[in-house]
Formats: C-alpha cells, sequence, structure tokens
C-alpha cells in the first residue's frame, strides 16, 4: 500500500520561501512510471493543482505559479519536494503531496501553512 | 485556466439518487477523456472516486457513476447513505498540459 506523508514548517513569513518534504513508503517514487504531484487547498476553498514530476527529474507547473515553484527528488530518500519562493497571505493553503497527473489515487494527509509575519 | 463549474451544493435523501453536474470547455473536459471525480470529508484528504469519466479504482462503491456528455461531465451517486455527506470535487486534464478542478459540491444526506 503506497502511503505519501507531507512535512515542513506550518508557518512562513511573507516573501520567504515555503518548502515542504513528501516521503512516500510502499512504493519507489522512480519506478513504475508514475507522476508525483503537489497539489494545495486554500482554506474553506477548492483544490489547485500546482505541478508534478516525473522520471525523477522532469517537472511541469502551473503557468498560474511556475515563476515561483520548484519540484525536485531525492530518490535516495524516496522523497519528492516542493519549494515556493516570494510567499505572500494569498499563499496560505492546505499543501497535499499525491501520486498521479492526471488522477490522483494516493494521498498525503496535507499539511497547512500559514503565511504570515 | 478557469475553473470547472460545479453547483455549490446539492442535496438528497437517504436511499435517492443525486447527480453532480460539471461543466468546462472543449479545451479541458469535452475535449479529454481524463476527467476524475474526488470525495472530501471535513478534514480529510481527498479521495479519488472517479477517473477517466467513468472508471471506478478498487475499494469504491459501485453506487458512484460517471459519465460526460460534451463538455459537462457527471457524477452520480445512487442509493445515497449518511457516509455519502461530503465535498465532490471534478478534475480535468486540460489542452494546456494542466489539471483544472471544479469549485467544488457540497452534499447533504437530508
Amino acid at each position: 500500500q503506497v502511503q505519501l506523508q507531507e512535512s515542513g514548517p506550518g508557518l512562513v513569513k511573507p516573501s520567504q520561501t515555503l518548502s515542504l518534504t513528501c516521503t512516500v513508503s510502499g512504493g519507489s517514487i522512480s519506478s513504475g512510471g508514475y507522476y508525483w504531484s503537489w497539489i494545495r487547498q486554500h482554506p474553506g476553498k477548492g483544490l489547485e493543482w500546482i505541478g508534478y514530476i516525473y522520471n525523477s527529474g522532469s517537472t511541469y507547473y502551473n503557468p498560474s505559479l511556475k515563476s515561483r515553484v520548484t519540484i525536485s527528488a531525492d530518490t535516495s530518500k524516496n522523497q519528492f519536494s516542493l519549494k515556493l519562493s516570494s510567499v505572500t497571505a494569498a499563499d496560505t493553503a492546505v499543501y497535499y503531496c499525491a501520486r498521479g497527473a492526471r488522477d490522483f489515487d494516493y494521498w498525503g494527509q496535507g499539511n497547512l501553512v500559514t503565511v504570515s509575519s | 485556466q478557469s475553473a470547472l463549474t460545479q453547483p455549490a451544493s446539492v442535496s438528497g435523501s437517504p436511499g435517492q439518487s443525486i447527480t453532480i453536474s460539471c461543466t468546462g470547455t472543449s479545451s479541458d473536459v469535452g475535449g479529454y477523456n481524463y476527467v476524475s471525480w474526488y470525495q472530501q470529508h471535513p478534514g480529510k484528504a481527498p479521495k479519488l472516486m472517479i477517473y477517466e469519466v467513468s472508471n471506478r479504482p478498487s475499494g469504491v462503491s459501485n453506487r458512484f457513476s460517471g459519465s460526460k456528455s460534451g463538455n459537462t461531465a457527471s457524477l452520480t451517486i445512487s442509493g445515497l447513505q449518511a457516509e455519502d455527506e461530503a465535498d465532490y470535487y471534478c478534475s480535468s486534464y486540460t489542452s494546456s498540459n494542466t489539471l483544472v478542478f471544479g469549485g467544488g459540491t457540497k452534499l447533504t444526506v437530508l
């Protein structure tokens, strides 16, 4: 059974970089041809796809966030990570990692990140 | 890319059937058979209920079914149960090689 777990700070100051890591167990992120995504959900709102990584290094981002987003992978730790730069209060959200690119069959439990000074 | 359009809320009584619509454009819902549906209970992560318009993942009840006509996809839940009360989101692959979600629908089981 594949499991995903997000980790990272719950509070980030404005203009700083938000960094989150997703640890995957029960399967390798570098095999099986799977895509690994980040998705966020603003408080009380809907879901927003951020981007994905596949083949341990190829990435694709939501154009609306592309200039601020970096997704990378550490296959030795079976993890993939999200960095979102120059954050503002509008980036306050629950951040989820998930497996897939067109549909998401496994999700982490979510990590609430609040942007505030 | 604009969000897909879903009704804000739907309701039904136990045992009834309900349908949630998800309207997009020919650049997303209408153009590809990559529409998915997710169920989300409060404080929980979304759960995949339907993928590629009408396919159910293993373990999902056959009371859940999906379909598509033109630019509108639909999720039907038959034999409503109390545990079906949740938020439901649709998503679609787009011609920009991105993924767009619907705004979500709150299902209330009366």
